[in-house]
C-alpha cells in the first residue's frame, strides 16, 4: 500500500541544536511537502520539492531548510532549533496531475526545549 | 493574501445530529475548495474537494457546495456517528495545482454516543 513515512514520530531537541525530520514516500508522486501544524493556525507550508534535487519555499520558510536528494525522500532541516519551532510536523506528497489531492503522513512531534 | 476562517474551534453534539460547520475563504478568482480530515495520531486525509461556483463535493455522508457569492465552503452531515470524532480543516487550493493549501484553524468535532 502507498504510504508517507516520517521518522522519527516523536523527539525532543535543545536549543540551538540541529535537527533533521525525515520523509519515505511509495505513492511515485513527484510534488513533497512539508507542513507544520500549530493549535489555532491550522497547518502551514513550510518547504515543497516537485523535482528530485531541488526544494521551493512555502508560506513560512525562514529558519527552516529542506533536502530532496531522490524522488522517494524529502528531508526537512533546523539548523538552530528555537523554541518557536515546537510543533507537529506533517509530510505530504502528490502526483503532479492530481488537484491538490494531498497524501499525509502520520506526523512529527517536535519539543525544542 | 487569500484566507481561510473556520468559525466554530470545537463542536460537541450527540449521535444522529445535524453538523454545520463554517468555512469561509478570501481570494481572487476561482480557486478550488477542500474538506480534510484529521482522527487522532493521523495526518490530514482528502475528504473532497469542489472547484467551482455551486459545485457540491461528497463523501461519507459530509457535502459542502462552493457559494461563491458568499465566498463559504460550509460542511453538512444529516446525522453523525461517534466514528465521525475529528479534527476537520477546509482549504483553499492555489491555481496551479501545485499542492500548496492555505488551511483553516482546523474544527474539533466530539460525538458522545
Amino acid at each position: 500500500e502507498a504510504a508517507v513515512t516520517q521518522s522519527p514520530r516523536s523527539k525532543v531537541a535543545v536549543t540551538g541544536g540541529k535537527v533533521t525530520l525525515s520523509c519515505h514516500q511509495t505513492n511515485n508522486h513527484d510534488y513533497m511537502y512539508w507542513y507544520r501544524q500549530d493549535t489555532g493556525h491550522g497547518l502551514r507550508l513550510i518547504h515543497y520539492s516537485y523535482v528530485a534535487d531541488s526544494t521551493e519555499k512555502g508560506d513560512i520558510p525562514d529558519g527552516y531548510k529542506a533536502s530532496r536528494p531522490s524522488q522517494e525522500n524529502f528531508s526537512l532541516i533546523l539548523e538552530l532549533a528555537s523554541l518557536s519551532q515546537t510543533a507537529v510536523y506533517f509530510c505530504a506528497s502528490k502526483n503532479w496531475s492530481s488537484q491538490n489531492t494531498l497524501y499525509f503522513g502520520a506526523g512529527t512531534r517536535l519539543s525544542v526545549l | 493574501g487569500d484566507s481561510v476562517t473556520q468559525t466554530e474551534g470545537q463542536v460537541a453534539l450527540s449521535e444522529e445530529d445535524f453538523l454545520t460547520i463554517h468555512c469561509n475563504y478570501s481570494a481572487s478568482g476561482y480557486p478550488a475548495l477542500f474538506w480534510y480530515v484529521q482522527y487522532p495520531g493521523e495526518g490530514p486525509q482528502f475528504l473532497f474537494r469542489a472547484s467551482r461556483d455551486k459545485e457540491k463535493g461528497s463523501s461519507r455522508g459530509f457535502e459542502a457546495t462552493y457559494d461563491k457569492g458568499t465566498t463559504s465552503f460550509h460542511l453538512r452531515k444529516a446525522s453523525v456517528q461517534e466514528s465521525d470524532s475529528a479534527v476537520y480543516y477546509c482549504a483553499l487550493g492555489d491555481r496551479y495545482n501545485q499542492g500548496k493549501l492555505i488551511f483553516g484553524q482546523g474544527t474539533k468535532l466530539s460525538i458522545k454516543p
